[in-house]
């Protein structure tokens, strides 16, 4: 089986930086997404990693360490609109999606 | 339409009852899935198909059914509906190649009384 966890909520103030961590303990690993939801909205993708490192999409990035089962998403710049759930999820050795219960993230002026 | 549909988008049940939730792509995906979401829980799957005639149970499948007669269409059943299924239930697809992204539908709010 799969556990993912990440925190429940996280407040940040709007202009700042916030990091959501995500530590998970798989049978099989085949990369590692985040997906942004809104409140009553589907679920959006945000990235996927597959290999050691950083990637950098706008003001967005992620992190992977495959060997310590743990990643992390950066939002910099923080504007109101980032205000939502914020869901990682590990496929696993047969490609299927395990989600953690998300990270609450709300952006005050 | 474009990407992914579901119906209806609520539905209010009673228990004992059957129910068909309803969702198709037009994307040409391979693969299609069917979560429930409840709160504290994240996302869980129920069942899954790889391609057009094939399906797969996930995490939660007891107490639900899928078909995949077409590549478009992966209808999600309730044979008789509990309280417990009471959820928030999101079909999503995907091309069905390893590491690709899921893409999701609206979602449907089922309450079964």
């Amino acid at each position: 089986g799969q556990n993912i966890d990440q925190p429940t909520e996280m407040t940040a103030t709007e202009g700042a930086i916030v990091q959501i961590n995500c530590t998970y303990q798989t049978s099989g690993f085949n990369g590692l997404f985040w997906y942004q939801q809104h409140a009553g909205e589907a679920p959006t993708f945000l990235s996927y990693n597959v290999l050691d490192g950083l990637e950098e999409k706008g003001r967005f990035s992620s992190f992977l360490s495959r060997s310590k089962g743990y990643s992390y998403l950066l939002l910099k710049e923080l504007q109101m609109k980032d205000s939502a759930s914020y869901l990682c999820a590990v496929s696993g050795g047969d490609y299927k999606l395990s989600f953690g219960a998300g990270t609450t993230v709300t952006v005050r002026a | 339409i474009a990407g992914i549909t579901q119906a209806p988008t609520s539905q209010i049940l009673a228990a004992g009852r059957r129910m068909t939730l309803r969702c198709t792509q037009d994307m040409r995906h391979n693969a299609m899935y069917w979560y429930r979401q409840d709160l504290g829980l994240g996302l869980r799957l129920i069942h899954y198909s790889n391609t057009a005639g094939t399906t797969g149970k996930g995490e939660v499948p007891d107490g639900y059914s899928v078909s995949r007669a077409n590549t478009d269409d992966f209808p999600l059943t309730l044979a008789s509906a509990v309280p417990s299924q009471t959820s928030v239930y999101f079909c999503a697809s995907s091309t069905g190649t390893g590491g690709d992204e899921q893409f999701f539908g609206p979602g449907t709010r089922l309450t079964v009384l």
